[in-house]
């Protein structure tokens, strides 16, 4: 079973502050996705990472696919309420099928 | 607006009852799932399938079967409800190599 571990499991932090969410696997990812849950909802896809180093941008949000393909992060720059959330990052393995492994989730609260 | 839509938001059902779960999709994409979510457990797979009148079980099929007569369709069956059934319970399809769109869930509670 190849597993997707995220850290911090809980982060609340002031508006305006940086933070950084991360997702840490032993195993080796095609692609991994990051995706956004708000209560009540289903998840909503942010970004896919495909090449192992990539960098994508999505106006405060940055990601980033490790060069060994293992590892992933999310960096917000100048928190807002509006990214209050459980963020879940998700990949399907090396030559996987489509099934994806969800990672343990990161519940962020944004204090105004 | 590209759409994953679950029958319904909440339900409360009695154990032993057999209970239906509907999704539908208008995206025509061939892959479909059925995840649940708990507190501190996560999202777990229970079913998925890739093309009509196909499936596969996820990790946790026990108590669960599921039907997709048609590609826009999947429905989730609890053939005997039980009180550890009570659960977030996610819809989610997807076309290959591109990432999943999610219903809003079905909070299911059986009593």
């Amino acid at each position: 079973t190849q597993l997707l571990e995220q850290s911090p499991q809980f982060l609340s932090i002031q508006e305006g502050e940086n933070l950084t969410v991360y997702c840490n696997s032993s195993s080796v990812f095609s692609s991994l996705q990051w995706y956004r849950q708000e209560p009540g909802e289903g998840p909503v896809l942010l970004v896919t990472v495909v090449t192992g180093g990539e960098v994508k941008k999505l106006k405060r949000l940055t990601f980033q696919f490790g060069d060994a393909r293992k590892d992933s992060s999310l960096h917000i720059t100048a928190a807002q309420p509006g990214d209050t959330g459980l963020y879940l990052c998700a990949g399907p393995p090396w030559g996987g099928n489509e099934k994806l492994t969800f990672g343990t989730g990161t519940r962020l609260t944004i204090i105004p | 607006d590209v759409k994953v839509t679950q029958s319904s938001r909440y339900l409360v059902k009695r154990t032993g009852e057999k209970v239906f779960l509907e999704c539908v999709q208008d995206m025509d994409h061939e892959n479909m799932f059925w995840y649940r979510q708990d507190p501190g457990l996560g999202l777990r797979l229970i079913y998925f399938s890739y093309d009509v009148k196909m499936k596969e079980k996820g990790d946790i099929p026990e108590g669960y079967s599921v039907s997709r007569e048609k590609k826009e369709r999947f429905s989730l069956i609890l053939e005997s409800a039980s009180t550890n059934q009570t659960s977030m319970y996610l819809c989610a399809s997807s076309r290959t190599g591109r990432g999943y769109t999610f219903g809003s869930g079905t909070r299911l509670t059986v009593v």
